[in-house]
């Protein structure tokens, strides 16, 4: 099974920093990664697919970026509503794995 | 626009089961794979399984962790995907979500997701 492995776990940051969150794969996954955003009581939203493309209604600060093993969220200006729990995700091999998460808090 | 609505979480004695539906509305279900992913209480995300629509043979993917003891299935008259979970134990306690997974370059993401339903395993 592929192993996703994010870091840091837990970003500490300010509304209108930048924010860069890690992906990395156990073996490559191409660009078959995408990143989800899950605030809390809530259900996972999809923000990224194929490593860079944005998801429908995703604003553009939220970008990515990487292939093979190596991946990047980034988030140009963090904004209130961004404040949550990010996963990457493989979907390139069965079973298909996600990452344990990084929590961007203030 | 796609919904997805999760049904059939309750409290469950160890050993017993459990089936999960989800309800699709929006879009056209007969065409799409589906996947059940859970998260148990304070943790992270844990893909269980996958079917394929029908045009694929409806077949199935699971996860190491419950092939054998769950089974994922879909009813396409009536736009529900289930998740019959059997010899429940304490650590299937989760939330259970329902997702879409749609294809690009050969593979599929899961694109939306159901809001959830808990199933709690304890006796």
């Amino acid at each position: 099974e592929i192993v996703m492995t994010q870091s840091p776990a837990t970003l500490s940051v300010s509304p209108g920093e930048r924010a860069t969150l890690s992906c990395r794969a156990s073996q490559s996954v191409s660009s078959y990664l995408a990143w989800y955003q899950q605030k809390p009581g809530q259900a996972p939203r999809l923000l990224i697919y194929g490593a860079s493309t944005r998801a429908t209604g995703i604003p553009a600060r939220f970008s990515g970026s990487g292939s093979g093993t190596e991946f990047t969220l980034t988030i140009s200006s963090l904004q209130s509503e961004d404040f949550a729990v990010y996963y990457c995700q493989q979907y390139d091999k069965w079973p298909r794995t996600f990452g344990q998460g990084t929590k961007v808090e203030i | 626009e796609v919904q997805l609505v999760e049904s059939g979480g309750d409290l469950v004695q160890p050993g017993r089961s459990q089936r999960l539906s989800c309800t699709a509305s929006g879009f056209a279900f007969g065409d799409d794979a589906m996947s059940w992913v859970r998260q148990a209480p304070g943790k992270g995300l844990e893909w269980l399984g996958f079917i394929r629509s029908q045009t694929y043979g409806g077949t199935t993917e699971y996860a190491a962790s419950v092939r054998g003891r769950f089974t994922i299935s879909r009813d396409d008259s009536k736009n529900i995907a289930y998740l019959q979970m059997n010899s429940l134990k304490t650590e299937d306690t989760a939330v259970y979500y329902c997702t879409r997974c749609l294809y690009s370059g050969g593979r599929c993401y899961f694109d939306s997701w159901g809001q959830g339903t808990l199933v709690t395993v304890s006796s």
